[in-house]
């Protein structure tokens, strides 16, 4: 069955780049997925979808400071000039295969 | 603008029953598939159930299967989470979700929105 593993913590500095990683299971490494934040005590808010050929479209007003790529089974999220606002947990998620699945999420910690 | 306000959380015994329900406005409701999320404190997302954008089409997580009827009304433009049998492995808060794609018969592309959230809690 499809799983996405994500790592459970990143840590990064202010105004420095971070590039999270979301690994699909083997055999489904052609699958798209999202990446959606959760700032502390928030709803989650949608980011991006991801392509396998690392073409991605983002949600309404997320900034180009936030990007995404893909090598593999890999989904990457990029966040440069990193922000005091970015401190969140930030979640994959995929679909098409009869139920929504969703990774463990990674704390990513601004320095 | 997109939005999604849950409302009919609260403290529920072990047993017993409550049901959710999200209103949606600026857009088509009618037009996409919906799904309902939790998360139990401390812990990540876990998808719960959806439904297609005309409710031909229902799925759900093992967890909940039997238990937990996901329905909508859309000439009200409103999405339901009925929670039978309730468990106190069930208490977290419930979001609802849209799909991105329209017309999608359910599970067929990302969650672009998502409502503020609802605390369930069961507790006797």
């Amino acid at each position: 069955q499809l799983v996405l593993t994500q790592s459970p913590s990143a840590s990064a500095s202010l105004g420095a780049s971070v590039k999270l990683t979301c690994t699909l299971s083997s055999g489904h490494g052609t699958y798209s997925i999202a990446w959606h934040q959760q700032q502390p005590e928030k709803g989650p808010r949608y980011l991006m979808n991801l392509h396998s050929d690392g073409s991605h479209t983002k949600g309404d007003g997320i900034p180009d400071r936030f990007s995404g790529s893909s090598s593999g089974a890999e989904r990457y999220l990029t966040i440069s000039s990193l922000q005091s606002d970015d401190e969140a947990d930030y979640y994959c998620q995929t679909w098409g295969t009869g139920r929504v699945v969703f990774g463990g999420g990674t704390k990513l910690t601004v320095l | 603008q997109v939005q999604l306000v849950e409302s009919g959380g609260g403290v529920v015994q072990p047993g017993r029953s409550l049901r959710l329900s999200c209103a949606a406005s600026g857009f088509t409701f009618s037009s996409y598939g919906m799904h309902w999320v939790r998360q139990a404190p401390g812990k990540g997302l876990e998808w719960v159930a959806l439904i297609s954008y005309d409710g031909s089409n229902t799925k759900y997580a093992d967890s909940v299967k039997g238990r937990f009827p996901i329905s909508r009304d859309n000439s009200k433009n409103t999405l339901y989470l009925q929670m039978n049998s309730l468990r106190a492995e069930d208490t977290a808060v419930y979001y609802c979700a849209k799909e991105g794609l329209i017309f999608c018969g359910g599970d067929c592309s990302p969650l672009d929105y998502w409502g503020q959230g609802i605390l369930v809690t069961v507790s006797s």
